[in-house]
C-alpha cells in the first residue's frame, strides 16, 4: 500500500477555500485516491475518491495531476463545521473497499 | 448512505475482564469487515481484517489470541478484547464493505480499562 505525506495541520477561516495536498509517490497504476473526515470521537466519513484529473462532488473537489504522485482536496468556503482531521489514502483497485492503510491526516481548524 | 452501527458507543471495565464489542451492518450485507484501533491523537491503525464464515486476518504485530474477532453472519462482526489491562485502553472502529465495494464506518468504541 502506497505511503502518503500529509501536512499535519491547516488554519483557514470561515468562508475561505481550503485546499489539502497529499503526496503519494510510489502510488500504483490500479490505486485509487479517496479522502476522508474525520470529527473527534467519530469513524472516518467518506468525503470523495477519483483515480486521474479532476473529481467534484457536493462537498469536495478532488485533483489529481497527470503523474498521479499527489492529490490535493479542495472544499470550498469551509465553515466553522469542518473542523476536522482530513485523511488521504491510496490502495489497491477500488480503495474504499479494501484493506485501508491511514496516515498521519490533516487537522484542519476553521476559525470564525 | 450505508449504515453501521457499534455497541456499546462506551465502556469502562477492570483489569482482567473481557470486552465484547459489536459492529453491525443495519441496511446491507458485509461479507468483509475490518476493526481499527485509535489511541488519542493519532491515526486509525487497521487491527485486523474480519470475514464471513472464516477466520480474521490479522495485521503485523496484532495478537490475535488476545484480540478475538467473531463475524458469524453477513451483518455482524464482533471483537473480543481478553484480559483487558490499561494500555488497551483505546476508541476501537469497525468498518464494513458494501455490496457496491464501498467502505462504511461505524461510530467506534470507546473502551477504558481501569
Amino acid at each position: 500500500l502506497a505511503k502518503t505525506t500529509q501536512p499535519i495541520s491547516m488554519d483557514s477561516y470561515e468562508g475561505q477555500e481550503v485546499n489539502i495536498t497529499c503526496s503519494h509517490n510510489n502510488i500504483a497504476t490500479n490505486d485509487y485516491i479517496t479522502w476522508y473526515q474525520q470529527f473527534p470521537s467519530q469513524g472516518p466519513r467518506f468525503i470523495i475518491q477519483g483515480y486521474k484529473t479532476k473529481v467534484t462532488n457536493e462537498v469536495a473537489s478532488l485533483f489529481i495531476p497527470a503523474d498521479r504522485k499527489s492529490s490535493t482536496l479542495s472544499l470550498p468556503r469551509v465553515s466553522l463545521s469542518d473542523t476536522a482531521v482530513y485523511y488521504c489514502l491510496v490502495g489497491d483497485g477500488e480503495t474504499s473497499g479494501s484493506r485501508l492503510t491511514f496516515g498521519e491526516g490533516t487537522q484542519l481548524t476553521v476559525n470564525p | 448512505g450505508a449504515v453501521v452501527s457499534q455497541h456499546p458507543s462506551w465502556v469502562i471495565c477492570k483489569s482482567g475482564t473481557s470486552v465484547k464489542i459489536e459492529c453491525r451492518s443495519l441496511d446491507f450485507q458485509a461479507t468483509t469487515m475490518f476493526w481499527y484501533r485509535q489511541f488519542p491523537k493519532q491515526s486509525l491503525m487497521l487491527m485486523a481484517t474480519s470475514n464471513e464464515g472464516s477466520k480474521a486476518t490479522y495485521e503485523q504485530g496484532v495478537e490475535k489470541d488476545k484480540f478475538l474477532i467473531n463475524h458469524a453472519s453477513l451483518t455482524l462482526s464482533t471483537l473480543t478484547v481478553t484480559s483487558a489491562h490499561p494500555e488497551d485502553s483505546s476508541f476501537y472502529i469497525c468498518s464494513a464493505r458494501h455490496q457496491n465495494n464501498e467502505q462504511f464506518f461505524g461510530p467506534g468504541t470507546r473502551l477504558t480499562v481501569l
